[in-house]
């Protein structure tokens, strides 16, 4: 299994508190990626990583924004939660964009009540 | 802009049974990769199977067999002899050279298998 950690994995806030979800990883791979999965969706990608310091958006990156100062830590930040991001997010790795294989962690369960 | 269209929202079969998953993607690029994960009930993702563009060669893999066709710009997965511990959501995706980062994946197929 790839060394991947993500905390919290289950966490309830209220609308409008900041919320930070952290991944972390064993693999001193180069990308980090975070998406959301939702019923009906599949997983989104809402930002991902290719190196400390250098991030970029995915397909639904409002309302998030992520830092990463560190190879092995990769940090996603709701500013200001609200219901709709009330989610599943997985944190997932890869040695490289396209053909490496991502890897997942567990998963992180979000309410935002 | 890549896609990736998973049709069946939902199968449901009875063990023994074979069944296939359909994936079609859509794509400009000439060089991509096309994956299929697999989400059992118990919420983890794992990795299944990733075959390059340049690789038409079906793979089979025990009960599991993927057949890769560029000139329908289909992946599909086949499950033989299904059992209910192949019940679970899975998903295809879909990554381009040239937009290498952002994976496309579909909205998942959930397969329930009953004895």
């Amino acid at each position: 299994d790839a060394g991947i950690t993500q905390s919290p994995r289950h966490k309830v806030t209220e609308t409008g508190t900041p919320v930070t979800l952290r991944c972390h990883q064993t693999e001193n791979h180069r990308y980090m990626y975070w998406y959301r999965q939702d019923p009906g969706h599949g997983l989104r990608l809402i930002h991902y990583s290719y190196g400390v310091k250098d991030t970029d958006k995915g397909e639904v990156s409002d309302g998030y924004s992520v830092s990463r100062s560190k190879t092995e830590d990769f940090l996603l930040t709701l500013e200001s939660a609200t219901s709709s991001q009330t989610s599943v997010y997985f944190c997932a790795i890869s040695e490289s964009a396209g053909r490496n294989t991502i890897y997942f962690g567990e998963g992180s369960w979000l309410t935002v009540v | 802009a890549q896609k990736v269209t998973q049709a069946q929202t939902e199968i449901s079969v009875v063990e023994k049974e074979d069944v296939t998953l359909d994936c079609v993607y859509e794509t400009r690029d000439t060089t991509y990769y096309l994956f299929w994960y697999k989400q059992p009930p118990s919420g983890e993702l794992v990795f299944l199977i990733r075959r390059n563009s340049f690789d038409e060669q079906n793979e089979i893999s025990g009960r599991y067999s993927w057949n890769f066709q560029k000139s329908t710009s289909s992946f599909n997965f086949t499950i033989t002899a299904s059992q209910v511990v192949d019940s679970a959501v899975y998903f295809c995706a879909l990554s381009e050279f040239t937009n290498a980062g952002k994976s496309t994946f579909g909205d998942g197929t959930t397969l329930t298998v009953k004895p």
